[in-house]
């Protein structure tokens, strides 16, 4: 089963507009991590946003901000007032904190395989 | 600023050519990471390291080894290239903690021609 799914592979967006991206996860691991990045064609990840599973309010930085609602699995990206700059890939990952410790299979972040995010004038 | 560094942004190689790619991080960091990344598949893990000398595999080990002989340096070696490995290869370092991301690499566009 997919751990991070991202339903939406490209999106539309006027400038100025609000943009929510969609991410749900899948983990029975308390205590995780939920990251989002950005990737403009140059081809860099470059890190937005970060929500822990015990936090109660929900992240903002700047424009970002993170829609947390535990019970449904679900950590939607939201960037208000859209810029032309804001064209890139989005990527949603996971890290949990059980999987790290338990000696077994890959450590760290899981991805989602991304939205494709566009802007227009 | 914290950085980590992909010795090369574009290569270009032979098939069957041995491949390094290095990567270099100056923020102490335990872990680091190699990924490469294909339109329509995501990221995909190629292998990780969580201490010097040690490795793990990934999700696609098959056709790549690695080195980490310093703490600040993960290179990835392809022993024999193949036009099927042409990808983007991110490396990544983090600490230990559900709550650290990773630091990215600016990444290395590789052709195998």
């Amino acid at each position: 089963a997919q751990k991070i799914t991202q339903t939406q592979p490209g999106m539309f967006v006027q400038e100025k507009e609000a943009v929510t991206l969609d991410c749900t996860y899948d983990t029975s691991d308390p205590s995780y991590g939920l990251f989002w990045y950005k990737q403009p064609s140059s081809g860099e990840m470059i890190f937005l946003i970060y929500q822990g599973s015990y936090d109660q309010q929900n992240a903002t930085e700047g424009r970002y901000s993170l829609n947390f609602q535990k019970a449904r699995k679900s950590a939607n990206l939201v960037i208000s007032a859209s810029q032309l700059g804001d064209s890139a890939m989005y990527f949603c990952a996971m890290r949990e904190a059980f999987t790290m410790y338990s000696g077994g299979g890959a450590d760290g972040l899981t991805f989602g395989k991304g939205t494709h995010l566009i802007i227009q004038p | 600023d914290v950085k980590v560094t992909q010795s090369s942004r574009y290569l270009v190689k032979r098939t069957g050519e041995k491949v390094f790619l290095e990567c270099v991080q100056d923020m102490d960091h335990e872990n680091m990471f190699w990924y490469r990344q294909d339109p329509g598949l995501g990221l995909r893990l190629i292998y990780f390291s969580y201490d010097v000398k040690m490795k793990e595999k990934g999700d696609i080990p098959e056709g790549y080894s690695v080195s980490r002989e310093k703490k600040e340096r993960f290179s990835l070696i392809l022993e024999s290239a193949s036009t099927n490995q042409t990808s983007m290869y991110l490396c990544a370092s983090s600490s230990l903690g559900a709550n650290y991301g990773y630091t990215f690499g600016s990444g290395t566009r590789l052709t195998v021609v």
